[in-house]
């Protein structure tokens, strides 16, 4: 994998719903794994950064694990509410740079 | 109260007539960057920053300068600006590239 991606590329979940979404980043030379929250006509927010394989982290209803060896990162969300709308994005640090890649993103709706 | 701080937020403007977008950070951070943001293509990082004096291209320089005298600022500069320059533009900052990024309230630019 050249680029970071994400997907899906979008997720409609029902109020209550348990969900993921995943990251794929090159694994060769990997640094550090970033996830943003980033709701509709705000800036971007800091969810996690993590760079140890096998790194998980926890925040209240989010959290995230990283496999540096094969290239993937899970985002899970238990129990979505509707605050928890908005775009879910991840960014791969290369050792080799200091570059910030960042993927697409995964857009989430929770339907009441 | 820890920020970003980027100016204008919006700006409609014509093709080839310099402009500067600024952007400031009260937390003493290292790494400062610049982003855009297009529909489907997610943020791309234009130029980075380790520290005063230091600057490096990110994915997408082209068109566009930086600079770091100080360590709180890292203006944007559209020497010539043109219509495929519209975009969303973020600035932000960490104290390392490893730690979570705090971003602007993002600038709007508009090149007719």
């Amino acid at each position: 994998i050249l680029n970071v991606e994400q997907s899906p590329q979008s997720l409609h979940v029902q109020e209550g719903d348990s969900t993921n979404f995943t990251c794929s980043f090159p694994s060769s030379n990997f640094y550090a794994l970033h996830w943003y929250r980033w709701e509709t006509a705000k800036s971007p927010e800091a969810l996690f950064v993590m760079t140890l394989n096998g790194d998980e982290k926890k925040k209240g209803r989010i959290s995230a694990t990283l496999n540096t060896k094969e290239g993937y990162s899970y985002l899970y969300i238990k129990g979505s509410q509707p605050e928890d709308s908005a775009t879910y994005l991840c960014a791969s640090l290369g050792g080799a740079t200091n570059k910030l890649i960042f993927g697409t993103g995964t857009l989430l709706a929770v339907q009441p | 109260e820890a920020q970003v701080t980027q100016n204008p937020r919006y700006l409609i403007t014509v093709t080839g007539k310099k402009l500067t977008v600024t952007c400031s950070q009260n937390m003493n951070h290292e790494y400062m960057s610049w982003y855009r943001q297009d529909p489907g293509l997610g943020l791309r990082q234009i130029y980075y920053s380790m520290n005063v004096e230091v600057t490096d291209k990110g994915d997408v320089p082209e068109g566009y300068k930086v600079s770091r005298k100080e360590k709180r600022n890292f203006p944007l500069i559209l020497e010539s600006p043109s219509p495929n320059q519209t975009s969303l533009y973020f600035c932000a900052s960490s104290l390392y590239p490893n730690q979570p990024q705090h971003f602007g309230d993002g600038t709007r630019l508009s090149i007719l």
